[in-house]
């Protein structure tokens, strides 16, 4: 395991259809954060978890959104009733807590159309 | 609030020349500030990192200054070359509370041959 994955890496769903994203990210990092990026824009926080435990959860984000890391490895991140809104490219990464200085790996995305 | 600005967001240079793009940030406990390229359809990559305690930090062709006082930030890219050219992405993070980066909104570079 090189770098942080992500599956799916497009997804089109039906405007109220629920949909999940999972990302694996680099073995030894124990952060893992939860990005959205829509076109000509920075990334978005949305959450981020350190082992299993949600430390942050971005005010943007409403009740319809939820992430899990429930082994503190692998995460998901679940979208209810998706609207048109959503449209966006999903990015995940992973860092080393204990070195404010680490950068984040970032993986190359789950794309979600919402149509 | 946490903001961070970016300018400009595009920017075009020819070859060989140098390109420069410029943040600022709001929330002066920010002490971590990395730069990430992104190519078109591509990950957001870190290409250079820079702390608060240190006010230049270069590598290669790629350097970034630090004005703590002034809050701003600053990407210098010398001997631009087309595979250079992508959007380039500045961000802030406390480093101590919650880890997460505020990035800014991009700067379309474009190197022309």
């Amino acid at each position: 395991d090189t770098g942080v994955s992500q599956d799916p890496r497009h997804k089109i769903t039906k405007r109220g259809q629920n949909v999940t994203f999972r990302c694996d990210p680099i073995s030894e990092h124990n952060r893992l954060y939860w990005y959205r990026q829509t076109l000509g824009q920075g990334p978005e926080f949305l959450t981020y978890f350190q082992n299993e435990a949600q430390l942050e959860k971005s005010r943007l984000l409403s009740d319809r959104f939820s992430a899990e890391r429930p082994k503190g490895s692998f995460s998901t991140l679940e979208i209810q009733r998706t609207e048109q809104g959503d449209s966006a490219m999903y990015l995940c990464a992973s860092s080393l807590s204990w070195e404010v200085g680490y950068g984040y790996t970032f993986g190359s995305g789950t794309r979600l159309t919402v149509v | 609030g946490e903001n961070v600005e970016q300018h400009p967001s595009t920017l075009s240079v020819q070859e060989g020349d140098s390109a420069v793009i410029k943040c600022t940030y709001s929330d002066s406990a920010s002490n971590y500030f990395p730069w990430y390229k992104q190519e078109l359809g591509k990950r957001p990559q870190l290409i250079i990192d820079i702390r608060s305690n240190v006010g230049e930090k270069k590598d290669q062709r790629i350097a970034v200054t630090l004005n703590k006082t002034a809050k701003h930030f600053s990407l210098h890219i010398t001997e631009t070359q087309p595979e250079d050219s992508a959007v380039y992405f500045c961000a802030a993070r406390r480093g101590n509370q919650g880890g997460k980066l505020i990035f800014g909104q991009g700067t379309e570079l474009s190197v022309k041959p």
